[in-house]
C-alpha cells in the first residue's frame, strides 16, 4: 500500500522568504504526482502536476521535483507572500489504470507579513 | 464553466438521520470521484465512476454509503443512519477519459457535522 508522507506538519516563515516543502512516498512505481493548495475548510486547487517521465514542472513562482527513485518531492515557492499561507499536499496516482489518489497529510504553511 | 461544484457546502445532521451530498462535474470529464477528508489528514479515496459506471469502492465504503451517477452526469453520494464518525468534509473531483495526465479538479466540499 502506498503510503505518503509530508514533513514538517507545520512551517512558519517571514514574508520573502523561500519555501521548501517535501513529500515521500514508499512505492517509487508511479504514474504521477500532484500538488494541492488547500485554504482552511475549502477544497482542493491543483497547483501542479508532475509525470513519472519528467523531473520537475514550474508555474510562476512554483517549481515541483520529482525523484522518482528515491520515492520524494520537493515543492519550491520563491518569494513567499501573506497570500501563501495554506496548507499544501501532495498526492500521487499510482499506475496507469489505477485512479485513485494517495495524498499525504499535507504541510501547514504561515508567511509572516 | 465554473469547475466542479458541491451541494450543500455544509450540513449538519443528527446521528441516525440520511443525508445525501451531490456533486457536479467540469461538463466534459467521464471520470467523477469521491473522497473524505478529516481534520488534519490527507482526503481518502472512497469512490469513483466512469460514466455511469462505478469501477472501484474503496474499504471505507461501509454498506451504509451508496454513490449513484445515473446518467454519467452528477452524482450522489448517501451516507444511511449516520454516526458521529462519519463527521467529515467529504470531496468531488473530476477528472477527463483521455489524455496523459488526467489530472483531477477537486470541488469546494461538503462538509459534514453529525451532532
Amino acid at each position: 500500500k502506498q503510503e505518503v508522507t509530508q514533513i514538517p506538519a507545520a512551517l512558519s516563515v517571514p514574508e520573502g522568504e523561500n519555501l521548501v516543502l517535501n513529500c515521500s512516498f514508499t512505492d517509487s512505481a508511479i504514474y504521477n504526482l500532484q500538488w494541492f493548495r488547500q485554504d482552511p475548510g475549502k477544497g482542493l486547487t491543483s497547483l501542479l502536476l508532475i509525470q513519472s517521465s519528467q523531473r520537475e514542472q514550474t508555474s510562476g513562482r512554483l517549481n515541483a521535483s520529482l525523484d522518482k527513485s528515491s520515492g520524494r518531492s520537493t515543492l519550491y515557492i520563491a518569494a513567499s507572500q501573506p497570500g501563501d499561507s495554506a496548507t499544501y499536499l501532495c498526492a500521487v496516482r499510482p499506475r496507469t489504470n489505477d485512479y485513485k489518489l494517495s495524498f499525504g497529510a499535507g504541510t501547514t504553511v504561515t508567511v509572516r507579513a | 464553466d465554473t469547475g466542479v461544484s458541491q451541494n450543500p457546502r455544509h450540513k449538519i445532521t443528527k446521528r441516525g438521520q440520511n443525508v445525501t451530498f451531490r456533486c457536479d462535474p467540469i461538463s466534459e470529464h467521464n471520470r467523477l470521484y469521491w473522497y473524505r477528508q478529516t481534520l488534519g489528514q490527507g482526503p481518502e479515496f472512497l469512490t469513483y465512476f466512469q460514466n455511469e459506471a462505478q469501477l472501484e469502492k474503496s474499504r471505507l465504503l461501509s454498506d451504509r454509503f451508496s454513490a449513484e451517477r445515473p446518467k454519467g452526469s452528477f452524482s450522489t453520494l448517501e451516507i444511511q443512519r449516520t454516526e458521529q464518525g462519519d463527521s467529515a468534509m467529504y470531496l468531488c473531483a473530476s477528472s477527463q477519459l483521455a489524455g496523459i495526465s488526467y489530472e483531477q479538479y477537486f470541488g469546494p466540499g461538503t462538509r459534514l457535522t453529525v451532532t
